[in-house]
């Protein structure tokens, strides 16, 4: 069966710092992958989606960026991290098939400060 | 992707149905009908999904009306477990772009003694 995992589980991190977040999918090969976010009190917003090494596309203009090095992971970065970059953020992933379901990862919970 | 209404919240007493209704009225022929729910500080769970026939698991039920405008998440003997914001999001069935999922606000579930 597949699994996904993303971690840390939570952070704290100073304003200006640097931000990486990691996803790894198991069990499925050539998975579309997703990264959300999910201010509190809001709704999840799409930031990152990839279907494939190296593709990636951006959804809204902001202070992250996406890599996917290898098939099965995906990482959300960072260079300086601000206060509004706070939140919830989730990782996903699908099949390439038609019709595919997302499924999610637990999250990560950051905090700026 | 078509737009969802949801009601911002309902109430249902443990071990009576949940119904959740969903109004999709523009939606398109090739979009489905998904369904997530999302528990405090978790990642959101699929629950179902459905094109235009009713669907069923073990889970919840899924009842699409013939016009496909809207559609009721039945949870059959709900749980305080079952407490939780739950989404209905309309998608394209096509796969790589396409396989966007695009939150609302959801209703947030109330289960009570």
């Amino acid at each position: 069966s597949q699994t996904i995992h993303q971690w840390p589980a939570t952070l704290v991190q100073p304003v200006g710092s640097p931000l990486s977040l990691e996803c790894t999918v198991e069990g499925t090969s050539n998975p579309n992958l997703y990264w959300y976010r999910q201010a509190a009190g809001r709704g999840l917003q799409l930031l990152f989606y990839s279907v494939g090494i190296g593709q990636i596309s951006s959804e809204v203009p902001q202070n992250l960026s996406a890599s996917r090095p290898q098939d099965r992971q995906f990482i959300l970065s960072s260079k300086k991290l601000l206060l509004s970059d706070s939140g919830f953020y989730l990782c996903a992933w699908s099949s390439s098939a038609p019709g595919n379901t997302i499924y999610f990862g637990e999250g990560s919970w950051l905090t700026v400060v | 992707d078509a737009k969802t209404t949801q009601p911002p919240s309902m109430d249902c007493a443990e071990g009576r149905a949940a119904n959740l209704p969903c109004n999709h009225s523009t939606i398109s022929g090739n979009e489905y009908v998904y369904w997530y729910r999302q528990i405090h500080s978790q990642g959101p769970q699929y629950i179902i999904h459905g094109l235009k026939n009713n669907e069923t698991n073990e889970m919840a039920s899924l009842i699409i009306t013939e016009d496909r405008k809207s559609s009721t998440l039945i949870l059959p003997h709900a749980t305080l477990r079952d407490t939780a914001v739950y989404y209905c999001i309309s998608r394209p069935g096509a796969s790589g772009t396409a396989s966007k999922l695009t939150f609302g606000t959801g209703t947030r579930l109330q289960v009570t003694l």
